[in-house]
C-alpha cells in the first residue's frame, strides 16, 4: 500500500460544476497538507496548505482535512476552463527538519465549456 | 529572480553520458529539494538541503545520482553514467525555513536518455 492514494481520474466536468478531489494516506506522522496545481510542462504550483483537521477556504478552493479518517480533500466551485490541469495531493511530517513531500500520483482534470 | 529556477529546461543526451541540472532557489530560502517525476511513479522526493548540507539523502536511487549546493544558494544535481530509466522531469522546490513554510516549485528539466 502506497502512503498516499489519489484517484488518477481523468475527471471530466462541465464548465460551473462542483469538483471534489480527494487523497486518502496511511501514516499518521503526517501533519502538513497540501495541494498542488499542475498545467502541462510546467512545475506544481501550490493551491493550499493547512496543517490542522476543518476546512480552509481561499476563493473557489476550499480544502479539507479529516486527520482521524486520513482524508483530505479539494472542492473547486464554478469551475472554469482554466482549472483544467492536474492536481496533486501533497503532505509531510514534521521529522527533524527535512519535511520532505510525499504526493499522490495526482488527478487531470478537464473543464469543458 | 522571483522564483525556482531551473536549466536547462530540457536535455536530451545519449546513454552512459554523464548530465548536470541546476536550480537557484528563491532568494533568501535555505532549505532546497530534488524530485523526480516519472509517468509510472508520480513525484518522488530525492535529497534535501538545510544550507550547503545534505541531511537527508534517502531518496537518491542509487551511486550514480549525487548533488551539491554552494553558497547557501544554487544546486546542482549530477547524474552519472546515464540509464534510460533515468528518463523523467528533475523537479527542484525550495522553502524558507523557521515555522512550516510550503515548498515552492520550478519548472524542471526534462531529461530525456536515447
Amino acid at each position: 500500500q502506497k502512503e498516499v492514494e489519489q484517484d488518477p481520474g481523468p475527471l471530466s466536468v462541465p464548465e460551473g460544476a462542483i469538483v471534489s478531489l480527494n487523497c486518502t494516506y496511511s501514516n499518521s506522522a503526517f501533519q502538513y497538507f497540501m495541494w498542488y496545481r499542475q498545467y502541462s510542462r510546467k512545475g506544481p504550483e501550490l493551491l493550499m496548505y493547512t496543517y490542522s483537521s476543518g476546512n480552509k477556504e481561499d476563493g473557489r478552493f476550499t480544502a479539507q482535512v479529516d486527520k482521524s479518517s486520513k482524508y483530505i480533500s479539494l472542492f473547486i466551485r464554478d469551475s472554469q476552463p482554466s482549472d483544467s490541469a492536474t492536481y496533486l495531493c501533497a503532505m509531510s511530517a514534521p521529522q527533524g527538519g527535512s519535511e520532505k513531500l510525499v504526493f499522490g500520483k495526482g488527478t487531470k482534470l478537464t473543464v469543458n465549456p | 529572480g522571483a522564483g525556482v529556477s531551473q536549466s536547462p529546461s530540457n536535455k536530451v543526451t545519449e546513454k552512459g553520458k554523464d548530465v548536470e541540472l541546476r536550480c537557484d532557489p528563491i532568494s533568501g530560502h535555505t532549505a532546497l529539494y530534488w524530485y523526480r517525476q516519472s509517468l509510472g511513479q508520480g513525484l518522488e522526493f530525492l535529497i534535501y538541503f538545510q544550507g550547503n548540507s545534505a541531511p537527508d539523502k534517502s531518496g537518491l536511487p542509487s551511486d550514480r545520482f549525487s548533488a551539491e549546493r554552494t553558497g547557501g544558494s544554487v544546486s546542482t544535481l549530477t547524474i552519472q553514467r546515464t540509464q534510460q530509466e533515468d528518463s523523467a522531469v528533475y523537479l527542484c522546490a525550495s522553502r524558507q525555513t523557521g515555522g512550516s513554510q510550503p515548498q515552492h516549485f520550478g519548472d524542471g528539466t526534462r531529461l530525456s536518455i536515447l
